[in-house]
């Protein structure tokens, strides 16, 4: 099976940086995605990750070790509207393998 | 726009009644999902369908069914078998199979047991 760990509650300042990690064992890995969730709103898709390295979308990057079995979402500049909940989740490969993360729940305050 | 329609946004079901909930997709994808989410917990999986007419369970399929009869529309039944239903449900759909390309989520439907 698969299982995912990641923070349950981080808390950052306005304008700072943040990182979440996610640690995942699974029995086969295609690539880790991340996904935001605002309360009560739909899960959006930021980012995926199929190789080890960094990715960069504006202020939002993220990172793999597929060796450490291990990858994190970067957070620069941070705004209050970046106050959400953060999902990894692993693609082990065929369409019922993507699992979700538990979820990071992000506050950013002033 | 393109994008997933999920209605309604709230649902409210007595107990040992079944209810239906709709899933509507004009993005052309093929794959669909339907998403159980709970306080604390991450999306499970309930059902997946990669192309009309087909259909698979997911990891906690029991209490429900699905139809696949077009490739727009994957309506979700939570069957009185369903014994704790009050949840958030989020269908999503995807152009291909795998998570490379990302899922694309409705705005869901809350259920509540009364």
């Amino acid at each position: 099976g698969q299982s995912l760990e990641q923070p349950s509650e981080v808390t950052a300042v306005e304008g700072a940086i943040v990182q979440i990690n996610c640690t995942y064992q699974t029995s086969g890995f295609y690539g880790l995605s991340w996904y935001q969730q605002h309360d009560g709103g739909a899960p959006t898709f930021l980012s995926y990750n199929g190789l080890d390295g960094l990715e960069e979308t504006g202020r939002f990057s993220s990172f793999l070790s597929r060796s450490d079995s291990y990858g994190y979402l970067l957070l620069q500049e941070l705004q209050m509207k970046d106050s959400a909940s953060y999902f990894c989740a692993v693609d082990a490969g065929g369409y019922q393998k993507v699992t979700f993360g538990t979820g990071t729940k992000l506050q950013v305050i002033p | 726009d393109g994008g997933i329609t999920q209605s309604p946004k709230y649902l409210f079901r007595k107990e040992g009644q079944n209810v239906t909930l709709s899933c509507e997709q004009n993005l052309n994808h093929d794959a669909m999902y339907w998403y159980r989410q709970d306080p604390g917990q991450g999306l499970r999986l309930i059902y997946y369908s990669q192309i009309v007419n087909d259909f698979q369970k997911g990891d906690i399929a029991e209490g429900y069914s699905v139809s696949r009869e077009k490739k727009e529309s994957f309506p979700l039944t939570v069957t009185s078998a369903q014994k704790n239903p009050t949840a958030f449900y989020l269908c999503a759909s995807s152009i291909r199979q795998g998570g490379t390309y990302g899922y694309t989520f409705g705005s869901g439907t809350r259920l509540t047991v009364v």
